[in-house]
């Protein structure tokens, strides 16, 4: 997805926080989103953002929304072993449509 | 519990066979994609159907591959004849439009191994 952007990898250490950063291109995108691959899987979404919000938790999840910057991130708090997955940034471009554009995925891997 | 299926879950064939790839939606869902993963390349998206309609087939390579949905409880996606270059995992997702965030549900995918 050349549209959207991460870094292809991050490895943290076991406790700490991880934080995975994504940039795109459309300013009127309508809802971003972060979706989790877990080895063998499909993908499966983790959490998302309404446009018109800078921030929001859910539990050790805090998604960032930066528009002026078009940058997204993930932050997960006290990150462990199950935590390790391939994470994908998404956007929804068009309110009328159904597709969603994805990154390339950041392989997360959490180090003892 | 509602949950995207897809079979087979592995295929292994030779160059020039035909594959054939099946998905079965989530009951009431009305939007299905296809999309391919490699190493190389990451999630690329193939085609999408909604209402059984094909909205976008950009991503797939015409020649050899056609993507059909043959009843709201199915969806294929066949490559004829395969070549090596289409090993990937291949995956289906199905959703609702109009739905408030749109979420797509996965399947876990087929592995295609062509020799």
């Amino acid at each position: 997805g050349e549209d959207v952007e991460q870094s292809l990898f991050l490895s943290v250490r076991e406790g700490d926080s991880s934080v995975i950063n994504c940039t795109y291109t459309d300013s009127s995108s309508t809802y971003l989103y972060w979706y989790k691959q877990e080895p063998g899987a499909g993908l499966q979404l983790l959490t998302y953002i309404f446009s018109n919000m800078d921030m929001k938790q859910d539990q050790r999840l805090t998604v960032l929304l930066n528009k002026k910057d078009k940058h997204l991130s993930l932050r997960i708090a006290d990150t462990q072993t199950g935590d390790s997955a391939i994470y994908f940034c998404a956007e929804k471009k068009d309110s009328s449509a159904s597709k969603i554009i994805f990154g390339s995925g950041t392989r997360l891997s959490i180090r003892p | 519990d509602a949950r995207v299926t897809q079979t087979p879950r592995h295929k292994v064939t030779e160059m020039g066979q035909e594959v054939t790839m099946r998905c079965q939606p989530i009951l009431g869902h009305n939007t299905v994609f296809w999309y391919r993963q490699t190493m190389m390349q990451g999630l690329e998206l193939l085609a999408y159907f909604r209402n059984r309609a094909p909205l976008d087939d950009s991503g797939m390579p015409k020649d050899r591959f056609s993507a059909e949905m043959p009843d709201a409880t199915l969806a294929t996606l066949k490559i004829q004849p395969s070549e090596p270059r289409d090993s990937a995992v291949y995956f289906c997702a199905s959703g609702l439009a109009g739905a408030n965030y749109n979420e797509q549900f996965f399947g876990p995918g087929t592995r295609l191994t062509v020799l």
